[in-house]
């Protein structure tokens, strides 16, 4: 199947400093990319919608200010959480819909963000 | 926003036994589709089923789609001590263009 990459999978860092997570579709073109966030024992919730070349998409009570989302190629898609809090301590993971609709959607690994 | 709802939420059964995980959601979808996910780790896509398929097999995995009570059952049959994990359901619309919603998971656990 086709595969998405995530990078860093682990990562802490101190309050007010930002973090850029990447997502990377390695072996298909992925117009449509979607970050979700997981607290820990819950479930996935869905934060945005990245689109190749244009704004992303945020879903309600999510600050498009602080979770800022590049997708500025078709394999790219980056997640930077801005001036981070110890509440943004969370599972960051990220998924890529190929071209072709109703399909399965590729995950990448995660990202652990831990904020101190 | 979240509209899966999976029952039970937690479940532990004896190696060997079959596991059964439900999940109900409330709008049209195109597809719904199962996850795993051991402790801690990114997911494991296990099966897909369109909205005009009512069962689907892979492997020890039977899944089954009714769309007139919006619900959906993952069985897994001769369950191994490897398969605890937890377990959810996502459901798509709109071919998947705004994403996924999750249900709340299942969390499964298999005693050796």
């Amino acid at each position: 199947g086709a595969v998405v990459s995530q990078h860093p999978s682990r990562v802490i860092c101190k309050s007010g400093t930002s973090v850029k997570i990447e997502c990377r579709s390695l072996d298909f073109q992925a117009t449509t990319m979607f970050w979700y966030r997981q607290f820990p024992k819950q479930s996935l919730m869905l934060m945005a919608t990245s689109n190749e070349g244009s704004k992303a998409t945020y879903e309600q009570g999510v600050e498009k200010d602080k979770f800022l989302i590049n997708h500025a190629s078709l394999t790219l898609s980056t997640l930077t959480v801005t001036s981070a809090h110890p509440e943004d301590s969370s599972f960051y993971i990220c998924s890529a819909l190929p071209g072709q609709r109703n399909t399965e959607a590729f995950f990448g690994q995660g990202t652990r963000l831990t904020v101190v | 926003s979240q509209q899966g709802e999976e029952d039970p939420q937690a479940l532990s059964i004896q190696e060997g036994e079959n596991a059964t995980m439900n999940c109900s959601y409330k709008t049209s979808i195109n597809n719904l589709q199962w996850y795993r996910q051991n402790s801690g780790r990114g997911l494991v896509h296990l099966i897909l089923i369109r909205s005009n398929e009512r069962e689907k097999h892979s492997g020890r995995l039977r899944v089954t789609l009714d769309t007139s009570k919006k619900s959906s059952s993952l069985l897994i049959t001769a369950s191994r001590a490897a398969d605890t994990a937890s377990y959810f359901c996502a459901t798509a619309s709109r071919g998947g263009a705004d994403g996924l919603t999750f249900g709340k998971g299942t969390h499964l656990i298999i005693q050796p």
